[in-house]
C-alpha cells in the first residue's frame, strides 16, 4: 500500500505562470488536506476536501488558488499567476473515511519555487 | 483562535542525553495532538498521536504526554542519537474542525 504520493517533488515556475500540484491519497482514503509551509515558518492549513466536495477552504487565499478532488484521479492544488510569495513547500495529507480526524498521513511535499 | 507554541525553537545536546521538547496550545478543546518529525527538505513523519482522552503515548525511545486542561504536551526523547537530529513539530486538531494547527517547531541537533 503506497503512501500519499505528491508530484512533482520540485516545481519551478516563472512569475505569472500556473502551478499544478498533484496529490494521490493512500488507497481507500477519501479525505485530503493541503498545507503550506512558507520558508522559515510553520505549516498552515489551506483546504480540506472529500471526493468531489470542498469541506473547508478557510485557509485558502481568496484569489488565484483553487483545489479539487475529483471522483477519479488525484487531488489538484492549482495556483494561477504565481508570484514570488507563493514559493513554499506544499504538503498533502490523507485520511480514511471512517476516522478522518484520527490521523493524517502526509506526502513528501512539493517544493514550489517562483523565479 | 487556537495557537500552538513550541519551546525551545532550537536545541543542541550531546549524544546520549535525555531531552524534553515542549508544546503548548491556547484552546483546550482539542480532538487530538500529534508530534511529527521533519528532516531538511523532506516530508513529515508522524511520531506519536495522542487522543484527547489519553495522557501519554510511547513508541520506542519516544514518549509524548498530554495535559489537556493546562494546554501542554511534552515529547521526551531518551538516549538521544545523532539520527534524531531533525525539526520536531507539534500539531493539534480541534474538537469542531478537521484541520491541524501547527507549532513552529523545535530544531534539534544531537552532537556525536
Amino acid at each position: 500500500n503506497a503512501g500519499v504520493m505528491q508530484n512533482p517533488r520540485h516545481l519551478v515556475r516563472r512569475r505569472g505562470q500556473e502551478a499544478r500540484l498533484r496529490c494521490s491519497p493512500m488507497k481507500g482514503h477519501s479525505h485530503v488536506y493541503w498545507y503550506r509551509q512558507l520558508p522559515e515558518e510553520g505549516l498552515k492549513f489551506m483546504v480540506y476536501l472529500q471526493k468531489e466536495n470542498i469541506i473547508d477552504e478557510s485557509g485558502m487565499p481568496k484569489e488565484r488558488f483553487s483545489a479539487e478532488f475529483p471522483k477519479e484521479g488525484p487531488s489538484i492544488l492549482r495556483i494561477q499567476q504565481v508570484v514570488r510569495g507563493d514559493s513554499a513547500a506544499y504538503f498533502c495529507a490523507s485520511s480514511p473515511p471512517a476516522v478522518p480526524r484520527d490521523s493524517a498521513f502526509f506526502g513528501q511535499g512539493t517544493r514550489l519555487t517562483v523565479v | 483562535k487556537q495557537e500552538v507554541t513550541q519551546i525551545p525553537a532550537a536545541l543542541s545536546v550531546p549524544e546520549g542525553e535525555n531531552l524534553v521538547l515542549n508544546c503548548s496550545f491556547t484552546d483546550s478543546a482539542i480532538y487530538n495532538l500529534q508530534w511529527f518529525r521533519q528532516d531538511p527538505g523532506k516530508g513529515l513523519t508522524s511520531l506519536l498521536l495522542i487522543q484527547s482522552s489519553q495522557r501519554e503515548q510511547t513508541s520506542g525511545r519516544l514518549n509524548a504526554s498530554l495535559d489537556k486542561s493546562s494546554g501542554r504536551s511534552t515529547l521526551y526523547i531518551a538516549a538521544s542519537q545523532p539520527g534524531d537530529s531533525a525539526t520536531y513539530l507539534c500539531a493539534v486538531r480541534g474538537d469542531s474542525n478537521y484541520q491541524l494547527i501547527w507549532g513552529a517547531g523545535t530544531k534539534l541537533i544531537i552532537k556525536p
